[in-house]
């Protein structure tokens, strides 16, 4: 699987929209990008994932280059409740083992 | 998508003790996963779990400490054996492959957090 890099920490003001990004310049034709954000002492949850076009659902959406060598997560209004650790990876066909790195740990502010 | 629930949600165990987590699904599941997720730090993988064969372990973890079983297409095991403080962690089940499901994403049970004293 590609390495994903993600910066550490973002704020990020609540209401407005929190744009996530990830550098995965090694990904493969395959391999798909993968969002998902953990709060604290939950499970992680899934969010998103696409392949090269951009996708939308109800939680986000996901905006990924032409060369596919990074993507944006978006969340388009952030809350308080959006404060977590999100997660980018460069997954590989179905059943394909994710694989976790540092995340970005996203603080929503008041 | 599909409710995981582990039990114990928490416990407090001894050195050299071992502890049985439990995950269970509410729906029949092709894959099943373990982490192990320490205190400050990201999710690591510690094995893969499919029904009627041997869980397949990642580097560093062995089936010796981390015994896995996977009776059935809805429940899994992972034992962490002869415990020391290092096991401190929240070890988290995961699941994919959704019965009647044609999308491919992993969820994530709540966890289970040890203290090893």
């Amino acid at each position: 699987d590609a390495k994903t890099t993600q910066p550490p920490s973002m704020d990020c003001a609540e209401g407005r929209a929190a744009n996530l990004p990830c550098n995965h310049s090694t990904i493969s034709g395959n391999e798909y990008v993968y969002w998902y954000r953990q709060i604290h002492s939950q499970g992680p949850q899934y969010i998103i994932h696409g392949l090269k076009n951009n996708e939308t659902n109800e939680m986000a959406s996901l905006i990924i280059t032409e060369d596919r060598k990074s993507s944006t997560l978006i969340l388009p209004h952030a809350t308080l409740r959006d404060t977590a650790v999100y997660y980018c990876i460069a997954r590989g066909t179905s059943y394909d083992k994710v694989i976790f790195g540092p995340g970005t740990s996203l603080s929503v502010i008041p | 998508s599909a409710v995981i629930s582990q039990k114990p949600s928490r416990d407090i165990c001894q050195r050299g003790t071992s502890l049985t987590i439990q995950c269970q699904v509410d729906s029949q599941v092709t894959m099943m996963f373990w982490y192990r997720q320490q205190p400050g730090q990201s999710l690591t993988l510690i094995a893969t779990a499919n029904q009627g064969s041997e869980a397949t372990y990642e580097s560093g973890f062995v089936i010796d400490k981390f015994p896995i079983s996977r009776p059935n297409l809805t429940f899994s095991t992972l034992t962490v054996s002869n415990m020391s403080p290092e096991d401190s962690s929240i070890y988290l089940c995961s699941v994919e492959g959704v019965r009647g499901q044609e999308t491919y994403e992993q969820y994530f049970g709540p966890g289970t957090r040890l203290t090893v004293t």
